[in-house]
């Protein structure tokens, strides 16, 4: 089976903290995606990867960053932690292999920014 | 741009009975992907469903099945015999067809509820 791993499923930061998120997927995926979910906005793309140390900017990327070195491995950055990101974020991946493009989640991270 | 619309945020069925999730969809793509994922109580979020727009024949996945209605864009889920374990919240998704790394758009979801 799949598996994504995110690092913490809880974290607490304080403003202007510097905040990683960690994923890794054991399956090879050369996909790999980040979203944000807050009730009643359903689940928004942060970023996107298609390939080691490429990115592409989600829908909101604004106060975000991402790494991939690796092609397992796909970080989340918050630079300067604010209030408004207090989220669940949630990591993705998926395989070329799948045109259809089913996407393997990982069980979340919920970050508090206080 | 896509979007995706799930107009109910939640909804309760008793266990053993039936129950359609709603979701209807804008976007002047002609060929596309529609999906339904689950996500349990804090567990991971999984795919329940999918269906290719160039297909008539709506998907099915055992008790799972959907009612894609193209020309009107909407794109529902039924869940039959219900079970305890259905409850979770259900999002909708729309990917379109322009190769493996499309991305996807989701709904806002809506959380169902199953009665013992």
């Amino acid at each position: 089976d799949v598996k994504v791993t995110q690092s913490s499923r809880y974290l607490v930061k304080r403003t202007g903290e510097k905040v990683f998120l960690e994923c890794v997927q054991d399956m090879d995926h050369e996909n790999m995606f980040w979203y944000r979910q807050d009730p009643g906005l359903g689940l928004r793309l942060i970023y996107f990867s298609y390939d080691v140390k490429m990115k592409e900017k989600g829908d909101i990327p604004e106060g975000y960053s991402v790494s991939r070195e690796k092609k397992e491995r796909f970080s989340l950055i918050l630079e300067s932690a604010s209030t408004n990101q207090t989220s669940m974020y949630l990591c993705a991946s998926s395989t070329l292999l799948d045109s259809a493009g089913e996407l393997f989640f990982g069980e979340g991270s919920r970050l508090t920014v206080l | 741009a896509q979007t995706v619309t799930q107009s109910q945020p939640e909804m309760s069925v008793q266990e053993a009975e039936t129950v359609t999730l709603s979701c209807t969809y804008d976007t002047s793509e002609s060929n596309y992907y529609l999906f339904w994922y689950k996500q349990p109580p804090s567990r991971q979020m999984i795919l329940v469903i999918r269906q290719e727009a160039y297909k008539q024949q709506n998907a099915t996945e055992n008790r799972f099945s959907v009612n894609f209605q193209k020309a009107a864009k909407s794109f529902s889920l039924k869940i039959s015999d219900s079970q305890l374990g259905d409850t979770a919240m259900y999002f909708c998704a729309f990917m379109k067809h322009t190769g493996a790394n499309s991305k996807l758009t989701f709904g806002k979801g809506i959380t169902l509820s199953v009665r013992p």
